[in-house]
């Protein structure tokens, strides 16, 4: 079974830039989840989608940070502008139902300077 | 907010010993997880146990549950350098957002 596919890997922007990224979650799994992990720390949920309706985006930087998935499969996750705290790995995660474990992909590692 | 908190934030063990993590947490949950990341595997979910359940097993892991102290424990028998890894607990406090709240982790070290 394919895992969850995340590009880019890398990533470097400039501060004010825009950057996105693109999260495939595994086969028919209808829960996907963007997490941001700063170095040292444990992930930090950013936004959760059922299908393609957003679940909880509460923590959701909305002044910066936009979230799609259309079509109920892929999702992008934009940030626009970017800030210097914005420099962390953005983890993107899927599951088979709501209260079900979590398979996350490899991340994308963003550095803002 | 951090929900859940590792304790210690570091171990450094002699392969074949055994491993104990602690993790605390604040709300009521409705499942508690562990996950193992390091710079190989990325994010890899371990355990998952419900509020119901008190003790669960995956081959060379234990993780117990007390929901009365907010607690949660991973244990890791006879360890082997693969485990060196940083293990984070998660919580789901449920309510239909599933979202994990995750800690900052234990940093664990196998030494051969």
């Amino acid at each position: 079974e394919a895992g969850v596919a995340q590009s880019p890997r890398y990533k470097i922007i400039e501060k004010r830039q825009s950057v996105a990224f693109w999260c495939n979650p595994i086969s028919g799994h209808a829960t996907l989840y963007w997490y941001q992990q700063i170095l040292g720390q444990g992930p930090k949920l950013l936004i959760q989608f059922q299908n393609n309706g957003v679940v909880d985006d509460s923590q959701l930087p909305k002044d910066r940070f936009s979230a799609e998935r259309l079509k109920g499969v892929d999702s992008t996750l934009k940030i626009q502008p970017a800030k210097l705290e914005d420099s962390a790995v953005y983890l993107c995660a899927s599951s088979l139902a709501q209260g079900r474990e979590q398979y996350f992909g490899p991340g994308t590692r963003l550095t803002v300077t | 907010s951090q929900q859940g908190e590792e304790d210690p934030q570091a171990l450094s063990i002699q392969e074949g010993e055994n491993a104990t993590m602690n993790c605390s947490y604040k709300t009521s949950i409705n499942n508690l997880q562990w996950y193992r990341q390091n710079s190989g595997r990325g994010l890899v979910h371990l355990i998952l146990i419900r509020s119901n359940e008190r003790e669960k097993h995956s081959g060379r892991l234990r993780v117990t549950l007390d929901t009365s102290k907010k607690s949660s424990s991973l244990l890791i028998t006879a360890s082997r350098a693969a485990d060196t890894a940083s293990y984070f607990c998660a919580t789901d406090v449920g309510g239909g957002a599933d979202g994990l709240t995750f800690g900052k982790g234990t940093h664990l070290i196998i030494q051969p």
